[in-house]
């Protein structure tokens, strides 16, 4: 079992429509992750949180914005998007100091 | 800047053969190397890790060896079973000694292994 859940894990939205992805982790951490993995694609890096701060933006648009109330949760909140935003996306954990990140399961994504 | 080259795929075995998936590296300073591993329609999973050169990560009878000299981290497995189908990824962790207090990886573009019967 993992120790990164994430939900929902399958989420079909219309181009208009309002999302959010919602990522909880228990093990302690203090940085967080939101990955996406498209087809044929390497696994990209959106955004970083350490300590609730959001520390990384790899030049993701607008229509996703990240949230980190506290240390242990993590919300990805879509408006907006496009069919070429229909990918696999993962939210991870880390120590703040350590450098092993724990991925969940992922939240598949389908836009229409 | 880090970048890891995975060996290309997909890869066919039968079941029992021996695997090697091989994975070299460019970093600067001392980076960490893992194997993640992502079965049919889930997330991805920490297969193994080794955080200095030298070091052997194992784990469910996969193991690779950090060659600093090589800058390699090879995958290996004596006897693949059906389970192992999956999509195997190289991964290099710069964390703290990256200069940040987080967790940095770059991933290999992964590789898909397939083991029949």
């Amino acid at each position: 079992e993992t120790g990164v859940t994430q939900t929902p894990r399958h989420l079909v939205m219309g181009m208009t429509n309002k999302k959010s992805l919602k990522c909880e982790q228990h093990l302690g951490h203090n940085a967080m992750y939101w990955y996406k993995q498209s087809a044929k694609k390497p696994l990209e890096l959106m955004f970083v949180y350490s300590l609730e701060e959001r520390v990384e933006n790899n030049s993701v648009p607008s229509r996703f914005s990240p949230e980190c109330p506290n240390s242990s949760h993590l919300f990805l909140h879509l408006h907006t998007l496009q069919p070429e935003d229909s990918a696999l996306y993962l939210c991870a954990s880390s120590q703040e100091t350590g450098n092993t990140i724990y991925f969940g399961e992922g939240s598949w994504l389908t836009v229409v | 800047g880090n970048s890891v080259t995975q060996m290309e795929g997909p890869v066919t075995l039968s079941e029992e053969a021996f695997l090697t998936i091989n994975c070299t590296y460019t970093a600067t300073g001392y980076p960490s190397l893992f194997w993640y591993v992502q079965y049919p329609g889930e997330g991805l999973q920490l297969l193994l890790k080794a955080t200095k050169a030298d070091d052997k990560g194992s784990n469910k009878g996969f193991e690779a060896t950090y060659r600093k000299e090589t800058t390699s981290f090879h995958l290996e497995k004596g006897s693949v079973q059906v389970s192992d189908s999956a999509v195997y990824f190289c991964a290099l962790g710069s964390g703290s000694a990256g200069g940040t207090s987080y967790g940095k990886l770059t991933f290999g573009q992964g590789t898909i292994l397939t083991v029949h019967p």
